[in-house]
């Protein structure tokens, strides 16, 4: 079974400020990382994914997440916040045997101020 | 591309009747679509998947004659919540595998449907 903790349920920072939110996974297979945005009363947007290959994974609007195996982390990353980056920010999991099932942590929810 | 969309996006309804809500892949075909609900402030939980043809299968605890799940085709699922209370009252989003795409791994999600059951 594959399962997602996220800490820090919500984070702030100043814009123009490094963002870092906080994932860590378990899985017993290798597994596929994934980070989601979602802004108020909408659906799910892909940020950034990891299957396999380079570890170091760029994705939309500026943001990189780092799969390091060996601390079981897949933190996001963006070394300089927007306003446009207040929204909640769901990390998730699924394996290639689990039928495409993903596995959401709890969400973080960023904040930025002026 | 990868488009996916759901109707209604809000829908008011009344205790003890049933609401439909569809999920359409626009650009794809989805043999496979997911449901999940979301409550104020949580994170997504998955009710089931649905393939298309056949059966859907639930998860643990969603209660399969309440939440009637229909995939009649490449494009369309449906959910219906029968008898609705207001505890079922929630954000609910679908999500569709693509076909043809050699990722298998990626779900595109909706926009979801925002129920209140008065």
């Amino acid at each position: 079974a594959q399962s997602v903790t996220q800490l820090g349920s919500h984070v702030s920072v100043s814009e123009g400020a490094l963002v870092l939110l906080r994932c860590n996974y378990s899985s017993s297979v290798p597994p596929y990382l994934f980070w989601y945005v979602q802004y108020p009363n909408q659906g799910l947007q892909l940020l950034l994914k990891y299957t396999t290959g380079a570890t170091l994974v760029k994705g939309i609007n500026g943001f990189e997440a780092e799969f390091k195996k060996s601390e079981t982390s897949f933190h996001l990353t963006k070394p300089s916040a927007h306003m446009s980056d207040a929204a909640e920010y769901f990390c998730a999991v699924t394996t290639y045997s689990s039928a495409s099932k993903i596995i959401f942590g709890s969400g973080t929810r960023l904040s930025i101020r002026p | 591309g990868a488009v996916v969309s759901q109707h209604p996006s809000r829908v008011i309804c009344k205790s003890g009747t049933s609401v439909k809500i569809e999920c359409r892949s626009l650009d794809f075909q989805a043999t496979t679509m997911f449901w999940y609900r979301q409550f104020p402030k949580q994170s997504l939980m998955l009710m089931a998947t649905s393939n298309e043809g056949s059966k859907a299968t639930y998860e643990q605890g969603v209660e399969k004659d309440k939440f009637l799940i229909n995939h009649a085709s490449l494009t369309l699922s449906t959910l219906t919540v029968t008898s609705a209370h207001p505890e079922d009252s929630s954000f609910y989003i679908c999500s569709a595998r693509d076909r043809g795409s050699v990722s298998t791994d990626t779900q595109y999600f909706g926009p979801g449907t925002r129920l209140t059951v008065l």
